[in-house]
């Protein structure tokens, strides 16, 4: 069964200083992989999308990028965080085009 | 913007009744997804409900879809205190050689004991 792991759960980090964020899923090949932001209390911003291997598109240009070194990683990562940084990164994965997404459990970034 | 929105914000009904969720979107759709989240968790999907349907059932849940109106509604019946979450609509967009889900801003259910 496939499975998608997010880590770590829980950060806190400074202003400044740098951001690695990994997520990984098993038991499938090719996934399309997302990073998503969730502010407190409110919905989903897509930040990234990856469609394979060293394929990145950006949805909001800002402070964060992302990378696919391997099918089944997607890194998000930061070289000086700010404190808009703040907030609760979902990792998602999904097999087929138009099909449900997985989530991760998220990490929650603290900017301070 | 948001493709999808859903109202009310804010839902908190005793346990035993049924809760409304409702989504709005924009654009044309090749079906919609209802997911929850529990606090501080990811999101879990629900059911996904295909353009060319109007209505789905999953145990407790049922999902309409109306394209005319661009809408959804999600329906929980017989509500209990483990339905306590924050449910969230979320539609397709194509973008490039992908796809990708918006979600709406969610409607935070609370049931009470």
């Amino acid at each position: 069964s496939q499975t998608i792991h997010q880590w770590p759960a829980t950060l806190v980090q400074p202003v400044g200083s740098p951001l690695s964020l990994e997520c990984t899923v098993e038991g499938t090949s090719n996934p399309n992989l997302y990073w998503y932001r969730q502010a407190a209390g409110r919905g989903l911003q897509l930040l990234f999308y990856s469609v394979g291997i060293g394929q990145i598109s950006s949805e909001v240009p800002q402070n964060l990028s992302a990378s696919r070194p391997q099918d089944r990683q997607f890194i998000l990562s930061s070289k000086k965080l700010l404190l808009s940084d703040s907030g609760f990164y979902l990792c998602a994965w999904t097999g087929q085009v138009n099909s449900p997404l997985h989530f991760g459990n998220g990490t929650r970034l603290t900017v301070t | 913007s948001q493709q999808g929105e859903e109202d009310p914000q804010a839902l908190s009904i005793q346990e035993g009744e049924n809760a409304t969720m409702n989504c709005s979107y924009k654009t044309s759709i090749n079906n919609l997804q209802w997911y929850r989240q529990n606090s501080g968790r990811g999101l879990v999907h629900l059911i996904l409900i295909r353009s060319n349907e109007r209505e789905k059932h999953s145990g407790r849940l049922r999902v309409t879809l109306d394209t005319s109106k661009k809408s959804s509604s999600l329906l929980i019946t017989a509500s209990r205190a483990a339905d306590t979450a924050s449910y969230f609509c979320a539609t397709v967009a194509r973008m490039d050689s992908s796809y990708k889900l918006i979600f709406g801003s969610g409607t935070r259910l609370l049931v009470r004991p």
